[in-house]
């Protein structure tokens, strides 16, 4: 089944600077590449996604990346803010029976600094 | 989106005991998911329900221990039975809404804590 790694478990940056978070697939089928965002105590909410036909996807200060060929999607935030503090998650989505089978990474504790 | 709600949003149950939880869409979905997030882990599927059929269940859940029904297109229940302290977890549901509806959305999670 897919496999998904996702780098740096913890992640501490000084407010206004960026973050990067780093995740790999193992699955070449995977065709869909969502981010979720989740604050202490909350569900996971989707902050981002990107699809395999796509090689880069950006929301205001957010923006995800991903190398098909390499099996790498990254997220990246610029001009952090305390409230962007949370775990966040990356998964590997793949066509399965007729719905979407999602794969999640194991997490990315992000700490701003104010 | 879809607005999703679960009951109970927290329970402390002892062990031995089962605990089934609530899953309520706001709008007919096809597929909904029930996913385990242990304590500072990242989530784990346990079944996918489809309305009308068996939940099909991912390596390492079986459905004697995780029973699954999914009566219409907008409910489902998850049962935690015989529980012992390692099903301490928050157990989330979840389904597939969006524009194309592949992207799944998440209910408030329920924290189960087992004595």
């Amino acid at each position: 089944g897919e496999n998904v790694e996702q780098h740096p478990s913890t992640l501490s940056v000084q407010e206004g600077d960026s973050a990067v978070i780093k995740c790999t697939y193992s699955d070449s089928a995977s065709n869909y590449f969502p981010w979720y965002k989740q604050e202490l105590g909350k569900r996971p909410q989707l902050i981002i996604d990107i699809r395999s036909n796509v090689g880069e996807k950006k929301d205001q200060r957010i923006a995800v990346t991903l190398n098909k060929t390499a099996k790498h999607f990254s997220l990246h935030i610029t001009e952090t803010q305390p409230e962007d503090s949370a775990v966040y998650f990356c998964a590997a989505s793949i066509s399965s029976g007729g719905y979407q089978k999602v794969t999640f990474g194991t997490g990315t504790k992000l700490q701003v600094i104010p | 989106s879809a607005v999703i709600s679960q009951k109970p949003s927290r329970d402390i149950c002892q062990r031995g005991t089962s605990l089934t939880i609530q899953c309520q869409v706001d709008s007919q979905v096809t597929m909904m998911f029930w996913y385990r997030q242990q304590p500072g882990q990242s989530l784990t599927l346990i079944a996918t329900a489809n309305q009308g059929s068996e939940a099909t269940y991912e390596s390492g859940f079986v459905i004697d221990k995780f029973p699954i029904s999914r009566p219409n297109l907008t409910f489902s229940t998850l049962t935690v039975s015989n529980m012992s302290p390692e099903d301490s977890s928050i157990y989330l549901c979840s389904v597939e809404a969006g524009q194309v509806s592949d992207t799944q959305y998440f209910g408030p999670g329920t924290r189960l804590t087992v004595l």
